[in-house]
């Protein structure tokens, strides 16, 4: 199965500032069809997650564009250019490469400092 | 607009059966694969299984293989997933969610598995 290791597992923000989570995969997310499937999630507190970011770098539709996503290979990032405070919550990663087993990123929790 | 609304969680004893429904709405559903996801108490996302849009390919995570049974009825626009020989380790928020890509998710629904 395909680890994904995300860091930090949490991360302290002042509002307004950037924030930045990595997300390594235990080998390449690069698809026989040359497509690199990593999608990022966010999860408010007390509610279902929501996709943020699919295939490294594509902003689901109503998401803010101070979330951006970037990486290849093994290897990816989001970013907050500008933390407001309704992006409290917890940030997974997901591989949809090698499945089955689709597989998640630990999370990481962001909080306003 | 897109919805997904999961229901069947509840109490159940080790060793008992349930089975989680999920009733989408706001697109064709017959044309996505669709999936169930798990959140254990305080921890994190766990993908459970998937079927492919005609229920011909069905895929699951080895700690439910043989107990777990993802299924639909696309007449009802309905999935579906059959919990047998349930283990204090099921506990857990069950989500539906649509796609193998997870987009969007229902609330989702709460299983206890506890004497």
């Amino acid at each position: 199965d395909v680890v994904m290791t995300q860091s930090p597992l949490s991360l302290p923000v002042t509002l307004g500032q950037p924030a930045s989570i990595s997300c390594r995969s235990s080998q390449s997310l690069v698809y026989s069809d040359g497509n690199t499937y990593l999608n990022w999630f966010q999860q408010r507190p007390g509610q279902s997650p929501r996709r943020l970011i699919y295939k490294v770098s594509n902003r689901d539709s109503g998401v803010p564009d101070r979330f951006s996503g970037s990486g290849s290979g093994t290897d990816f990032t989001l970013k907050i250019s500008r933390v407001e405070a309704e992006d409290v919550g917890v940030y997974y990663c997901m591989q949809g490469t090698h499945w089955p087993p689709v597989t998640f990123g630990q999370g990481t929790k962001v909080e306003i400092k | 607009e897109v919805q997904l609304v999961e229901s069947g969680g509840g109490l159940v004893q080790p060793g008992g059966s349930l089975r989680l429904s999920c009733a989408a709405s706001g697109f064709t559903f017959s044309s996505y694969w669709m999936s169930w996801v798990r959140q254990a108490p305080g921890k994190g996302l766990e993908w459970v299984a998937n079927i492919k849009q005609d229920g011909s390919e069905k895929y699951y995570v080895d700690s439910v293989k043989g107990r777990f049974t993802i299924s639909r009825d696309n007449a009802k626009n309905s999935l579906y997933l059959q919990m047998n020989s349930l283990r204090a380790e099921d506990t857990a928020v069950y989500y539906c969610a649509r796609d193998y890509e997870l987009d969007p998710w229902g609330q989702g629904t709460l299983v206890t598995v506890s004497s």
